[in-house]
């Protein structure tokens, strides 16, 4: 079955720095992989989709990665701050109706 | 900027209560989601519309869960009787579709069962 599996432990960088969260996916690539942040008690928050014939994408401080070899998604946030402390979750489209299979979530903490 | 609205924000209710969700998704969005949110875990999907269509509902309790979107625009989803291990955050999702897959989510309703 299709899988998505993040870091299950807790990323805890310095401000500044950059922080690099990991999505791996099982069996066929998917056509596109998803990033959204999760604030408590909120509703996720998209954030960048690459598609399968895309090897990196950037919006502002972040880049998504898209290695089919490898079957990983790296997701990095460069120039960290506080506020970018949230959960993170990656996922990956299911068959053609559009359903998304989703990660469990990466929690990241800026330190200032 | 147009958001996907729910309603109520939190509910509480005793085991063997009916309980509906309501959700509002962006105006043009053909596509909307319902799903369930357990702390620390991703969001799984109950059930999924394409307009006034169940394109996929494999994952929801059909036994005691239900699903409307009659007029393809906003929904309602409810559950009876409500048991305690339904307790978690319900979220509503949509998406424009026609090659825009991103999904904006609303608040989400968080259910408590007592």
């Amino acid at each position: 079955s299709q899988k998505i599996e993040q870091n299950s432990e807790a990323l805890n960088i310095q401000e500044g720095k950059t922080a690099t969260l990991t999505c791996n996916y099982t069996n066929y690539s998917p056509a596109y992989l998803q990033w959204y942040r999760q604030d408590p008690g909120r509703g996720p928050v998209f954030l960048l989709l690459i598609r399968e014939n895309e090897k990196e994408k950037r919006k502002e401080r972040l880049k998504v990665t898209f290695d089919t070899t490898l079957k990983q998604s790296l997701f990095h946030i460069t120039a960290s701050q506080p506020a970018d402390s949230a959960t993170y979750l990656c996922a990956r489209n299911a068959g053609n109706n559009r359903k998304l299979i989703w990660g469990l979530g990466t929690s990241l903490a800026v330190n200032p | 900027e147009a958001e996907v609205a729910q309603s109520p924000r939190y509910k509480i209710t005793e085991k063997s209560q009916a309980v509906a969700f309501w959700c509002d998704p962006i105006s043009g969005h053909a596509t909307l989601y319902w799903y369930r949110q357990i702390l620390g875990q991703g969001p799984e999907l109950l059930v999924q519309f394409q307009d006034e269509s169940v394109v996929d509902d494999s994952q929801l309790p059909k036994d005691r869960f239900s699903a409307e979107r009659l007029k393809g625009v906003d929904s309602t989803l409810k559950i009876q009787p409500a048991e305690l291990g339904d307790s978690a955050m319900y979220l509503c999702a949509s998406s424009h579709g026609q090659g825009r897959e991103e999904q904006y989510f609303g608040p989400g309703t968080r259910l408590t069962v007592t």
